[in-house]
């Protein structure tokens, strides 16, 4: 089945600085890279997602890139803010069905 | 409009006992997946429902089950406890055949003593 990693574990980071974090699948036919964000006691929140038919999409601050040959995809957050800190998901799925998460990223931004 | 709800926000269980938990889909939603998520790790899938069926199960024991009602909501029910079911429980619902991102509730803390 597949499988999804998750770098680094921890991140932490300058307010205005950027961070990146990366993913790996394994799964060939994943077709489907949503990135959730989770607060504290909170539920993930979809942030920003990518399907395998496209290379890069931008929303504001954020920015997801997916190289389907090295089956890779990363989350590019620019000019850090201090509520961007929290734990950060990404996952992959076929078709929409079960998301299949990595192991998160805690994102910590000092102002 | 509201977002997926989930009850109830906590709940104290002790080994052997039996557990309910309730998720009511985002408005215009008819498919609901089920997510564990373990301190500290991603969610792992349960299972999805759509059309009162599971459609799709994860790598979970029969302990774990489910239903789904005519309005869409969504019943989750575990077995038999273990101490190792302590674990935040995530409900997900989306539109089938969408193309639409699952939307996530704020899920149920489950502590077994």
């Amino acid at each position: 089945g597949e499988n999804v990693e998750q770098h680094p574990s921890t991140l932490s980071v300058q307010e205005g600085d950027s961070a990146v974090i990366k993913c790996t699948y394994s799964d060939s036919a994943s077709n489907y890279f949503p990135w959730y964000k989770q607060e504290l006691g909170k539920g993930p929140q979809l942030i920003i997602d990518i399907r395998s038919n496209v290379g890069e999409k931008k929303d504001q601050r954020i920015a997801v890139t997916l190289n389907k040959t090295a089956k890779h995809f990363s989350l590019h957050i620019t000019e850090t803010q201090p509520e961007d800190s929290a734990v950060y998901f990404c996952a992959a799925s076929k078709g929409f069905q079960k998301l299949v998460f990595g192991t998160g990223t805690r994102l910590l931004v000092s102002p | 409009d509201a977002g997926v709800t989930q009850s109830p926000t906590h709940l104290i269980k002790t080994r052997g006992q039996q557990v309910t938990l309730r998720c009511s889909p985002k408005s215009g939603h008819d498919t609901v997946s089920w997510y564990q998520q373990a301190l500290g790790q991603g969610p792992q899938f349960i299972f999805q429902y759509y059309e009162e069926e599971e459609r799709q199960r994860g790598n979970f024991p029969d302990r774990f089950s489910g239903h789904q009602f005519p309005n869409y909501s969504s019943e989750l029910n575990v077995n038999a406890l273990l101490l190792g079911d302590s674990a935040l429980y995530l409900c997900a619902s989306s539109r089938q055949l969408s193309n639409q991102p699952q939307h996530f509730g704020d899920g149920t803390r489950l502590s077994i003593l």
